[in-house]
This record gives structure tokens, sequence and C-alpha cells, in this order.
């Protein structure tokens, strides 16, 4: 089966640190991606994790424990322009992309 | 690059109707995606296609929903006969090369059916 969860909203201050966290169940897994998306708006892509660790780009980072099928992304320096959905999603060996509820976030003045 | 085009942006269509989205890729992206997002169920794959053919249809919800690539430039979903809990905003994305390359959405199709 698959089965992929994210908290439903998080609030957080303008200049903060914020983590969504991502966890997911499946048999078959090959890596995992973040979106955002500002509402009315298109998904785009932020980042792609497949070994385990940390990768950092920029404000933000995603970090990856495939044994723990767990994610998170790392929003530094949070801006107002961060107020968007963040999307995780997983590749199950390229036969299926499975995206997650999404966390709508919003950053306070 | 123009990115991935999408038609029409909006649709409102009474049930029983047929519709037709259209999308067409990033020029030289091998893969293509539909995707259906609500407010209840989120982003969902209806299906996706490799060099023009069909790799995963799991997440087509019925016969009613059907897909064609006819060509690496060109993909319709088409939904016969549509119905009222058929309203939602249709996504395409395009990729290099199957899911494990970013995928660049569309703007979008919001179908309304009443």
């Amino acid at each position: 089966g698959q089965n992929i969860d994210q908290p439903t909203e998080m609030t957080a201050t303008e200049g903060a640190i914020v983590q969504i966290n991502c966890t997911y169940q499946t048999s078959g897994f090959n890596g995992l991606f973040w979106y955002q998306q500002h509402a009315g708006e298109a998904p785009t892509f932020l980042s792609y994790n497949v070994l385990d660790g940390l990768e950092e780009k920029g404000r933000f980072s995603s970090f990856l424990s495939r044994s723990k099928g767990y994610s998170y992304l790392l929003l530094k320096e949070l801006q107002m322009k961060d107020s968007a959905s963040y999307l995780c999603a997983y590749d199950n060996y390229g036969q299926n992309f499975v995206f997650g509820p999404g966390t709508r976030l919003s950053v306070l003045p | 690059d123009a990115g991935v085009i999408q038609s029409p942006r909006h649709e409102v269509t009474e049930m029983g109707q047929e519709v037709t989205l259209r999308c067409k890729p990033i020029s030289g992206h091998n893969s293509l995606f539909w995707y259906r997002q609500t407010m209840m169920r989120g982003l969902e794959l209806l299906i996706y296609f490799n060099n023009n053919v069909p790799i995963d249809d799991s997440g087509m919800p019925e016969d009613r929903f059907s897909a064609k690539m006819p060509n690496a430039s060109f993909s319709t979903l088409k939904i016969q006969p549509s119905e009222p809990r058929d309203s939602a905003v249709y996504f395409c994305a395009s990729s290099l090369q199957g899911p494990l390359y970013e995928q660049y959405f569309g703007p979008g199709t919001r179908l309304t059916v009443t």
C-alpha cells in the first residue's frame, strides 16, 4: 500500500525557522521530492532527496531518512512570500508518483 | 521556453457533456503527467506517459476518463460524460525522463461541472 502524511497547517513568524515534516510508507521507493504551491498557482519544484542526509539549497534544506520513512523541509529566514502549501511526494520505482496532502504555511509579520 | 501550456484555463460545462483538456509539454521532455487537485483529495496523479506511451494509469478514476498522447508535443485528457464530482483543477506536468526528474507544471485547467 501507499501512505504519505504531513501536518495540515503551520504558522511561523517572519525571520524565523520552520520545519515541515513528511512521513511515508510504501513498498517501493526511489526518492523524496518537495514542491511549493502558492494559492491559485501550480506547484513548483524545491528539492529531491535520494540518499539519506541533508541537502541544502539557499534558505531551503531537505532531509531524508529512508530507514525511518521520514523527511523534512527546513525553511530559514522566513519571508512573507514563503506563505504557501508545501507538498512532499515520492516516486515508486518510476511506476507511480504520490503526493502528500500538503502543509499550508502562514508566515506572519 | 514557454513552459507547459494548458488549454482551456477555465471550463464550465453541464453534467453529461464531453470535456477535453489539452496540454503541450516543454520541448525535449519525454514524460508527461496528468494530475487532478481538489480540496478533499489533494493532488492526485491520474496517468503518466513516457515517450508517448502510458506507463501508469492506475489513478484514472473510471472509464469516463481517457488520455492520449499522439505525439511528443501534445496530449489530451477527456471526460465523457462529465459529472459534478469531476469539478477540480487539472494540471499537466512534464519532465525530462520519468518521475525521477523535476516536474514542470502547467498553469492548470479549472473545470466546473454543473
